[in-house]
């Protein structure tokens, strides 16, 4: 199994919603990710865990939550958003803990309309 | 800093050859080639570490050369399926974060 499975496909929230993306690996890999694309732009990371704990955090705000229950699962829990994050939501993971020199496996996303 | 990738967006034939170049103004570890359908998740071609080495996918190869902090990306003898947007990554150093280009548009016609 080399899928990287996430849902929902598609998200409409408003802007007091609580919600959340789920992801979810069988692949035993260690790290996984969050990014961020704009339609046209390039994925942006957001977070990385290793081994279930959060590595980085690239100065995401704060309405944005990870979570990692198991080394299997990601969650991203959303609050308060605005309507510029807008976006399509990509999970991915990877074999080794680290981006350098590691394939990263990139689910389809979830793309999010905040109203 | 966002490596820059040329040209933004290349329309080719069937059979034809094309080379997607991609820059960065730091000195490189890695570079990781990815394409992404329209409306599919992007998907890992190779990746070349610093040393200059070429490497394949099919018939997609590509070049590191780290002294010019740049490589390519050859897409010989075109296929329909070579269609999609093309990014780039770049490390700077072992341990650091990978960090896209702005991506080629590549449309492959009959």
């Amino acid at each position: 199994d080399t899928e990287v499975t996430q849902t929902p496909k598609h998200l409409v929230m408003g802007m007091t919603n609580k919600k959340s993306l789920k992801c979810e690996q069988h692949m035993g890999h260690r790290a996984m990710y969050w990014y961020k694309q704009k339609a046209k732009k390039p994925p942006e990371l957001m977070f990385v865990y290793s081994y279930e704990k959060l590595s980085i955090n690239e100065s995401v705000p704060s309405r944005f939550s990870p979570e990692c229950p198991n080394s299997s699962l990601l969650n991203l829990h959303l609050h308060a958003l605005q309507p510029e994050d807008s976006a399509l939501y990509l999970c991915a993971s990877s074999q080794v803990v680290s981006e350098d020199t590691g394939e990263l496996f990139f689910g389809e996303g979830s793309r999010l309309t905040v109203l | 800093q966002q490596p820059v990738q040329s040209p933004q967006a290349v329309i080719l034939r069937e059979g034809e050859d094309a080379v997607i170049n991609c820059s960065s103004s730091k000195a490189l570890y890695s570079v990781h080639w990815y394409r992404q359908k329209h409306g599919e998740a992007p998907v890992f071609l190779m990746i070349l570490l610093k040393g200059g080495e070429q490497k394949g996918h099919e018939k997609i190869s590509a070049s590191f050369n780290e002294k010019k902090q740049q490589s390519s990306l050859y897409l010989t003898a075109s296929q329909l399926s070579y269609s999609g947007t093309y990014f780039c990554g770049t490390v700077a150093a072992a341990g650091n974060k990978l960090t896209f280009g702005g991506g080629t548009r590549v449309l492959v016609k009959p």
